[in-house]
């Protein structure tokens, strides 16, 4: 089955921790995504990356990390140094510029 | 910058009847638009990209329009069924450069049976 995978569903850290949400894909698209979707808001961009090694910043990067070392992977670090981390993440991925993929999202609750 | 509005917010329909949701985008050079649905606590599940070439795209009882020049586009939904409830959500990908896509905060619909 093709498709992009987020784990974990439900992800609790206390303040001060950084934590790291997994994203993989097999629907073998060059470019990746990282969102943030909070209550009321549009979903907002904070990383993506068009090819293997190499990623650029999106609108609310700040606090957060990632890399890209291989094609279907795309893994997420919210670290202490984000001011509000609970939300609702989602990864996507494309060809580029085509039509968006999404994964099932992980809630992240800090406490 | 681009900014993408969708009204209304929310829409309680009648289980049976036709049913039209609205994005509205303020920059016209787009590369393509998407619509997606989201139910709640899940991710986003594409519905139809319509590329700006284009006009319309239909997939079953889904029909979407596309005006880049008016900067809209319409999701029509045929004969609302209880399983449609979910929040409707369009993304718009800018042209030229990163083609960066911006998302409306989306149309939360209710099909009552």
């Amino acid at each position: 089955d093709g498709g992009i995978t987020q784990s974990p569903k439900y992800l609790f850290r206390k303040e001060g921790q950084n934590v790291t949400l997994s994203c993989e894909q097999n629907l073998n698209h060059d470019a990746m995504y990282w969102y943030r979707q909070d209550p009321g808001q549009g979903l907002r961009l904070i990383y993506y990356s068009q090819i293997v090694n190499d990623f650029q910043k999106g609108d609310i990067a700040e606090g957060y990390s990632v890399s890209r070392e291989k094609k279907e992977s795309f893994p997420l670090t919210v670290t202490s140094a984000q001011k509000n981390p609970t939300a609702f993440y989602l990864c996507a991925s494309s060809y580029t510029g085509d039509e968006q993929y999404f994964g099932p999202g992980t809630r992240l609750t800090v406490t | 910058k681009q900014e993408v509005t969708q009204i209304p917010a929310a829409l309680s329909v009648p289980e049976g009847e036709n049913l039209v949701l609205n994005c509205s985008f303020t920059d016209s050079a787009i590369y393509n638009l998407q619509w997606f649905r989201q139910d709640p606590g899940k991710g986003l599940t594409s519905l139809l990209l319509i590329q700006s070439s284009q006009r319309e795209q239909t997939s079953g009882r889904l029909n979407a329009s596309l005006d880049k020049s008016s900067g809209r586009s319409t999701l029509y939904i045929a004969a609302s069924q209880p399983g449609d409830s979910a929040t409707y959500l369009c993304a718009v990908r800018n042209s030229g450069g990163y083609q960066k896509v911006t998302f409306g905060i989306g149309t939360k619909l209710q099909v009552i049976p």
